[in-house]
């Protein structure tokens, strides 16, 4: 089974307009992390947000925030009033086990859902 | 800020030759990461280290190498370079501290074995 399930492959959003990408996890573990990032055309990876499994709030970042919902295991990304620079891929990734855990660093990445920003 | 470089943006090798992918950062990251990335099936992680001359496997180390003599650097090695390795390879980084502990990823090196 997938760890990491996105299953919009593309989206075409208007300017200005919320824009909610999709992504489901399976672990078992109690403690895990969930990371949303993005690729601009140029190819570097960027840090956008992070979920701790025990966070009781949803996380946000300027225009991005985390729709965590644990028990039906989806941490969707939103964005709002979006612009044309978010125009990009999107991964979502999750980190299993407890980050005190030496050694226990490793990402588990989605497909990725890319996502165009229409004027 | 942290940087994460790597040698090449883009690569063109030759089957059967010995291909060397290097990438450094200049934080002071205890760990470091390589991942190669293709179109549907989004980052999967070939080896990674934690500290130096440290190194496990991540889910396909097969036809690759590593090596990390030094805590900045983290060289990932194809001994015999095969069709099947044209890829966009990413180098990341990470600071076992704190809560997050997200990864600081390079630019990409897109490596064409002909």
């Amino acid at each position: 089974a997938q760890k990491i399930t996105q299953t919009q492959p593309g989206m075409f959003v208007q300017e200005k307009e919320a824009v909610t990408l999709d992504c489901t996890y399976d672990t078992s573990d109690q403690s895990y992390g969930l990371f949303w990032y993005k690729q601009p055309s140029s190819g570097e990876m960027i840090f956008l947000i992070y979920q701790g499994s025990y966070d009781e709030q949803n996380a946000t970042e300027g225009r991005y925030s985390l729709n965590f919902q644990k028990a039906r295991k989806s941490a969707n990304l939103v964005i709002s009033a979006s612009q044309l620079g978010d125009s990009a891929m999107y991964f979502c990734a999750m980190r299993e086990g407890s980050s005190d855990l030496f050694g226990n660093e490793k990402l588990t990445f989605g497909t990725g859902t890319r996502l165009t920003i229409i004027p | 800020d942290v940087k994460v470089t790597q040698s090449s943006r883009y690569l063109v090798k030759r089957t059967g030759e010995k291909v060397f992918l290097e990438c450094v950062q200049d934080m002071d990251h205890e760990n470091m990461f390589w991942y190669r990335q293709d179109p549907g099936l989004g980052l999967r992680l070939i080896y990674f280290s934690y500290d130096v001359k440290m190194k496990e496997k991540g889910d396909i180390p097969e036809g690759y190498s590593v090596s990390r003599e030094k805590k900045e650097r983290f060289s990932l090695i194809l001994e015999s370079a095969s069709t099947n390795q044209t890829s966009m390879y990413l180098c990341a980084s990470s600071f076992p501290s704190g809560i997050q502990h997200e990864q600081y990823f390079g630019p990409g090196t897109r490596l064409t074995v002909t």
